[in-house]
């Protein structure tokens, strides 16, 4: 199966600071690559696919870029309600598998 | 609007089954794969598998192949999944999620609200 690596695990970080979450596959996955955000005892909602689609209804401050192996999701000026866990999830493969999360934390 | 509601928490004994139910509405039921995810506390996602309400063909991940059955009736818009043989580690949230294809490239949405299901002796 295709591993997925995020960095950081954690982040702490303040109202108004760009965020940025790295995701690494283990093998190129073109621009198979989706985000998701969820709030504690939440689903998970969708932000970005295909690498750097933003989902309707998505604030523009999310944005995501990559191909291959390396993807990054950026938030550019953080709100309150942006403290959240992040996961990437792979869908280059039919055995789609997910990072394993970013937790992001206000400082 | 496009929905997925699940049924509610469970509560079951080792080696017992459990059967999760996931109601679609707002959309055309057999149109979309229906996907299975589970969540242990604090820990992250992990895919179970996928079925196809249309056709009923299913896929699994490896983990719980001969462990997990996916199922669905297309008369009230609803996809099942069956765990059986059930362990303390199979305690979790377990979602259900509406596949989306463009130009080839898969998501997830929406998802379910989650059920948890948790193995107890």
């Amino acid at each position: 199966d295709i591993q997925m690596t995020q960095s950081p695990s954690s982040l702490s970080a303040s109202v108004g600071d760009r965020v940025t979450i790295t995701c690494r596959a283990s093998q190129s996955i073109s621009s198979y690559l989706n985000w998701y955000q969820q709030k504690p005892g939440k689903a998970p909602k969708l932000l970005i696919y295909a690498a750097s689609s933003l989902q309707s209804g998505v604030p523009s401050r999310f944005s995501g870029s990559g191909s291959g192996t390396d993807f990054t999701l950026t938030i550019s000026s953080l709100q309150p309600e942006d403290f959240a866990t992040y996961y990437c999830q792979q869908s280059y493969s039919t055995r789609t598998t997910f990072g394993q999360g970013t937790k992001l934390e206000i400082k | 609007q496009v929905q997925l509601v699940q049924s509610g928490a469970e509560v079951k004994k080792p080696g017992a089954s459990v059967k999760v139910s996931c109601k679609a509405s707002g959309y055309t039921f057999t149109s979309y794969d229906i996907n299975w995810v589970r969540q242990a506390t604090g820990q992250g996602l992990e895919w179970m598998g996928w079925m196809n309400p249309n056709s009923g063909n299913t896929g699994y991940a490896q983990k719980f192949q001969g462990r997990v059955t996916m199922t669905r009736n297309t008369s009230i818009s609803t996809a099942y999944m069956e765990l059986s043989s059930l362990r303390s580690e199979d305690t979790a949230v377990y979602y259900c999620a509406k596949g989306v294809t463009l130009r080839g490239v898969d998501w997830f949405d929406p998802w379910g609200q989650g059920t948890l299901v948790t193995v107890s002796s």
